[in-house]
């Protein structure tokens, strides 16, 4: 059964600080993606990654993935309130009939 | 053009009762999926359709849950009898036919409906 892990699962940085957000999977996958919940909301997608070494940037936000490692990374470079938010990866594995397995989530509160 | 729409966003039902709800995908997109979130967890798969057909149904518990997405008109989960672990968010999402956004996939999610059992 695959299984994805994100650490932390709650993160309280200032404003100005940069923090990196890890994904952990347990099998081979063809994608991964990131998604971001406002409390109450629905998912909003950020970023799909499709292989080895692929790095995604849009504004703050930085998306890599190591497939050999089964690690994804999203980096937030000088955080600032507006991306406080709950964030999630999810891996799809094509096969198991474009499922999307979701990480725990990460719970982010940026401070001023 | 519209993104997924799910309707009610907000359902309350007594222990016992029926609950549907329902999605409609984006214009173009033919596949709809639905999962099921609990507070404070993420999204957990419950099933995959396509028109008139269920792809995969892994994730539905194998009583009272139901989906269907038919010729015309939106895919539909119904809840049968419905207990109070059935409060969640139900998230519809939907993605093109492949060949029209092959290489992402990407699943684009509805607003979510919160059903709430009392």
């Amino acid at each position: 059964e695959l299984k994805v892990e994100q650490n932390p699962l709650f993160l309280s940085m200032q404003e100005g600080k940069n923090y990196t957000i890890y994904c952990n999977y347990s099998t081979t996958s063809d994608r991964l993606y990131w998604y971001r919940q406002d409390p109450g909301k629905s998912l909003e997608s950020l970023f799909v990654l499709l292989s080895n070494g692929a790095v995604k940037q849009e504004g703050r936000l930085m998306a890599s993935l190591d497939t050999k490692a089964r690690l994804s990374t999203l980096h937030i470079t000088a955080a600032v309130h507006d991306l406080s938010a709950t964030y999630f990866c999810a891996v799809l594995i094509t096969g198991t009939a474009s499922k999307l397995t979701f990480g725990t989530g990460t719970r982010l509160q940026v401070t001023l | 053009n519209a993104g997924v729409m799910q309707n009610p966003r907000h359902l309350v039902r007594r222990r016992g009762q029926e609950a549907r709800l329902r999605c409609s995908p984006m214009k173009g997109h033919s596949h709809v999926y639905w999962y099921r979130q609990l507070p404070e967890e993420g999204l957990k798969f419950m099933v995959y359709l396509q028109k008139e057909n269920i792809i995969d149904e892994s994730g539905m518990p194998k009583e009272r849950f139901s989906a269907e997405f038919p010729k015309e008109g939106p895919s539909i989960l119904r809840i049968q009898q419905v207990v109070r672990g059935d409060s969640a968010a139900y998230f519809c999402a939907s993605s093109p036919s492949p060949g029209l956004d092959f290489y992402t996939d990407t699943q684009y999610f509805g607003p979510g409906t919160r059903l709430t059992v009392l």
